[in-house]
């Protein structure tokens, strides 16, 4: 399996810009996640699916974000409007139900995002 | 409530050296615990995983993870530091229908 997959890895806008990032997860994994990673904040989740249904979004940072799940395989974090303090490191991760208790979760390189 | 705490936000140690990298839980149920790495400009690599079998856990490139009820901790050890091992590392907790909790992460740095 090739992994995680996210796209763009890098990415430059302008302020105001529409940000879209896309995550493929591997295959047969139930779970997605969508983490932001900054130096100020550290590692963030910002929401999870389950089965393409959000389960918790609590993280995500205000009505300019939204994400969504259409499939199993493909999910996308848009920003609109950007801002310069969206400026991050968005980190996506996939895994498997289990009953007995908590699955590993792996993780795509991660899509590099600068807002000038 | 739940929450992880890496002590320590950076641990510089000797190649050849041993290594330890602190976490310590509070939980209400019992967790899952993760430790993953993450090498420059990488996504998370998981390490090992603690889920409720044995308390010793052995882990990849050689670290292993001691889970201690009784002092809610999970600590990262190896016994020899080598170059590549220097990364970030953190540890996570999931106690559950996906209760995601993870500590700040640790920088480890490798002196030749």
């Amino acid at each position: 399996d090739a992994g995680v997959i996210q796209s763009p890895r890098h990415e430059v806008t302008e302020m105001g810009q529409e940000v879209t990032l896309r995550c493929k997860p591997i295959s047969g994994h139930d779970y997605l996640f969508w983490y932001r990673q900054t130096m100020m904040r550290g590692l963030e989740l910002l929401i999870y699916f389950n089965n393409n249904v959000p389960i918790d979004d609590s993280g995500m940072p205000e009505d300019r974000f939204s994400a969504k799940m259409p499939n199993a395989s493909f999910s996308t974090l848009k920003i609109q409007p950007s801002e310069p303090r969206d400026s991050a490191v968005y980190l996506c991760a996939s895994s498997l139900s289990s009953l007995a208790g908590a699955e590993t979760q792996y993780f795509g390189p991660g899509t590099r995002l600068l807002v000038l | 409530a739940q929450s992880v705490t890496q002590l320590d936000s950076h641990v510089s140690v000797s190649e050849g050296t041993p290594v330890l990298l602190r976490c310590n839980y509070s939980s209400s149920y019992s967790p899952s615990l993760f430790w993953y790495v993450q090498h420059p400009n990488k996504g998370l690599q998981l390490l090992l995983k603690y889920t409720s079998a044995a308390t010793l856990v052995k882990g990849i490139n050689g670290f292993e993870a001691e889970f201690k009820k009784s002092e809610t901790s999970f600590h990262l050890t190896k016994p020899s530091a080598h170059m590549s091992d220097a990364a970030e590392y953190f540890c996570f907790m999931d106690t559950g229908r996906r209760a995601l909790t993870f500590g700040s992460g640790t920088r480890l740095q490798v002196q030749p």
